[in-house]
């Protein structure tokens, strides 16, 4: 079974400067994707960023990028320039290639300092 | 424009009762999913469609039963609520499990059920 790991969890950050947030996960399979997906306090679940694992090419969505590692299982996120509205938690989240399975990892918490 | 909407937004009743959360998505997708997210803010996915078809079904208690009308509806019925019931429930919908660039899950607004 495959299972996802955020071992912060809880970061900050400083208005304007730059967080990564660290996810590691476990499947046996070559082919899947990842996401990243934030909730504010509004606990809408909000898309943030996905990766194709066939692809190797870093995902960037404006300010978010990501740093996929494939052989090391690692899969981070980096927000550049944070934003207030940027505080959340934020979940990494594995979806195997034949999308029957959604798994999530525990979250980060991010604030961020004005 | 509510993409995927949920009702109510907030449930408070009393253990032994049975109660309903509804979902819709306007979006055409074809699969559709409940995840309960605990106190800690632990996400877990407790059942997923496919046009009206149980695809997904996790280890939940069967007081948890999903019901889909027509492949814009979800809903979850709750027998004999009990303490442990109580967590943020959301309602998420994708489109087919297989296509391309269609794997990306939109969620509703979650529904906060308390039981007491």
């Amino acid at each position: 079974a495959q299972t996802v790991t955020q071992s912060q969890p809880e970061m900050s950050v400083q208005e304007a400067e730059t967080v990564t947030l660290s996810c590691t996960y476990d499947t046996s399979e070559s082919d899947y994707y990842l996401f990243w997906y934030k909730q504010p306090p509004s606990r809408q679940m909000i898309l943030v960023i996905r990766q194709e694992a066939y692809k190797q090419q870093n995902a960037t969505e404006n300010r978010f990028s990501v740093n996929f590692q494939k052989a090391a299982k690692s899969f981070s996120l980096k927000i550049s320039d944070s934003q207030l509205g940027d505080a959340a938690m934020y979940f990494c989240v594995f979806r195997d290639n034949y999308g029957q399975n959604f798994v999530f990892g525990p979250g980060t918490r991010l604030s961020v300092l004005p | 424009d509510t993409a995927v909407s949920q009702t109510p937004k907030y449930l408070v009743t009393q253990m032994g009762n049975d109660k309903s959360i509804k979902c819709e998505q306007n979006l055409g997708h074809d699969t559709m999913y409940w995840y309960k997210q605990d106190s800690k803010k632990f996400l877990k996915i407790m059942f997923s469609y496919n046009n009206k078809e149980l695809i997904i079904n996790e280890t939940v208690p069967n007081r948890f039963s999903p019901k889909s009308p027509d492949k814009a509806h979800l809903n979850l019925h709750i027998n004999s609520l009990e303490l442990g019931d109580s967590a943020v429930y959301f309602c998420a919908s994708s489109q087919a499990l297989l296509a391309e660039h269609t794997d990306t899950q939109y969620f509703g607004p979650g529904t906060r059920l308390t039981v007491l």
